[in-house]
């Protein structure tokens, strides 16, 4: 069975803090690895995908970078817009194109 | 349409009402997803479409729950006899088979069960 694991469940960071969100994953073969964003009352949105070990893709203050076992995304001196839900999901091989997701990391950057 | 949209986007029933969820997937996607949220945890997969074919309905808490997307655009999810349970946002999301088969989600229809 595939499994998404997040940490920390909720992270408070200071403006201008740099951090790291974790998502380890166990996958009978991996397709892709998916990172989304989502604000309060609305549905995620998609930030990147990740397809190989040792990829890495950026965009304005985030960086994700996947291994064999896990992802990670580094927020680089954060605002209080970043602030949101950030959930991980994978795409495994086997079956359908259903993504299994991660409970999400909830982040709050304060002023 | 520019995404993914859903109606209603707030719906209140009463225990053993039905109600039915609309999706508009975006404009040429084969590809539509349906997903429960509940209130803290990250979406779960309910059924998947390719075109009107349902490819997958594995995750279909219960025979209550039946989705259908008879011409290959338009999609409703529809739950029967509702529970205090099913209260969740469900969301919707949907992809090209071409390139990335990234899912673009809705912004859900929010359920609550009284």
């Amino acid at each position: 069975e595939d499994q998404v694991t997040q940490s920390p469940e909720a992270l408070r960071l200071q403006e201008g803090e740099s951090s790291s969100l974790n998502c380890s994953y166990t996958v009978s073969g991996l397709r892709g690895l998916f990172w989304y964003r989502q604000d309060p009352g609305k549905g995620p949105e998609f930030l990147f995908t990740l397809y190989s070990a040792g990829e890495e893709k950026e965009k304005e203050r985030l960086k994700a970078t996947l291994t064999k076992k896990e992802s990670f995304l580094h927020i680089t001196a954060p605002k209080p817009e970043d602030s949101a839900t950030y959930l991980c999901a994978v795409h495994a091989n086997s079956g359908y194109s259903t993504l299994t997701f991660g409970k999400g990391t909830m982040l709050l950057v304060s002023p | 349409g520019a995404g993914v949209s859903q109606s209603p986007r707030y719906k209140v029933a009463k225990r053993g009402q039905d109600v039915a969820l609309r999706c508009d997937p975006i404009s040429g996607h084969v590809s539509l997803f349906w997903y429960q949220q509940a209130l803290g945890q990250g979406p779960e997969f309910l059924t998947y479409f390719q075109n009107e074919a349902q490819l997958d309905k594995s995750g279909l808490p219960s025979d209550r729950f039946f989705a259908e997307r008879p011409e290959g655009s338009v999609s409703t999810l529809k739950i029967q006899r509702t529970q205090q349970e099913d209260s969740a946002v469900y969301l919707c999301a949907s992809s090209s088979p071409r390139g990335t088969e990234t899912q673009y989600f809705g912004p859900g229809t929010r359920l609550l069960v009284l």
